[in-house]
């Protein structure tokens, strides 16, 4: 059964450093997503994309973070100078419809 | 604007018996409904999902929801709990039916089964 794959399982960086999310969705899904679920909180939506461009985003997805699907296959979260309150675990989904199909997610810690 | 509610963060319930989990939802438009189920350290599960055809809707892993719109509600049960249905549930509503639009979940309900 195809699924959705994240890497790495979990990143630790430094305040103020980049770091790039990677995401390979299911391969005939149009729609791709990011949510992020802090430690203990409920999962928040963070930004979807469609056709190559940004459909929706919340009022988290500011400007220190970036989408891309840069090669057809890949979809990529970069937070471009990462904050303590960054730390969270982020999940990836995509779907062909309504029915979105999340990663196994990738917990990031930021010190 | 969508909303869930998940009320109770934590229910008890002995292996065997009856599971309820609530939801109750906001929604400008008719919604999508779905439960996800998260266990330890893994990702989200789609459970089951209401998208305007049968009221009453059956998941996988003996779970089942019913949509009733008059009480904006879509209540997740199982009749039997086992211990491996240990872990936390969320609710979810789609922003517009029928479209790929952002999910909005609840905060979650986290299921304990004891012997």
């Amino acid at each position: 059964e195809p699924e959705v794959t994240q890497t790495p399982s979990h990143q630790v960086t430094q305040m103020g450093q980049e770091v790039i999310l990677r995401c390979v969705p299911i391969s005939n899904h149009l729609y791709f997503y990011w949510y992020r679920q802090i430690l203990g909180q409920k999962v928040e939506f963070l930004v979807s994309f469609y056709n190559n461009e940004i459909s929706e985003k919340s009022e988290i997805f500011d400007d220190q973070f970036s989408v891309e699907r840069p090669d057809g296959s890949n979809f990529t979260l970069k937070i471009r100078s990462t904050k303590l309150e960054d730390s969270a675990m982020y999940f990836c989904a995509s779907a062909q419809s309504y029915e979105q199909y999340f990663g196994p997610g990738t917990r990031l810690t930021v010190t | 604007a969508q909303s869930v509610t998940q009320l109770g963060s934590h229910v008890s319930v002995s292996e065997g018996a009856l599971v309820l989990l609530r939801c109750n939802y906001s929604s400008s438009v008719p919604p999508y409904l779905f439960w996800y189920v998260q266990y330890p350290n893994q990702g989200l599960q789609l459970l089951l999902k209401y998208t305007s055809a049968a009221t009453l809707v059956k998941g996988i892993n003996g779970f089942e929801a019913e949509f009733k719109k008059s009480e904006t509600s879509f209540h997740l049960t199982k009749p039997s709990a086992h211990m491996s249905d240990a872990a936390e549930y969320f609710c979810a509503v789609s922003g517009m039916a029928g479209t790929a639009s952002k999910l909005t979940f609840g905060t979650g309900t986290r299921l304990q089964v004891t012997l």
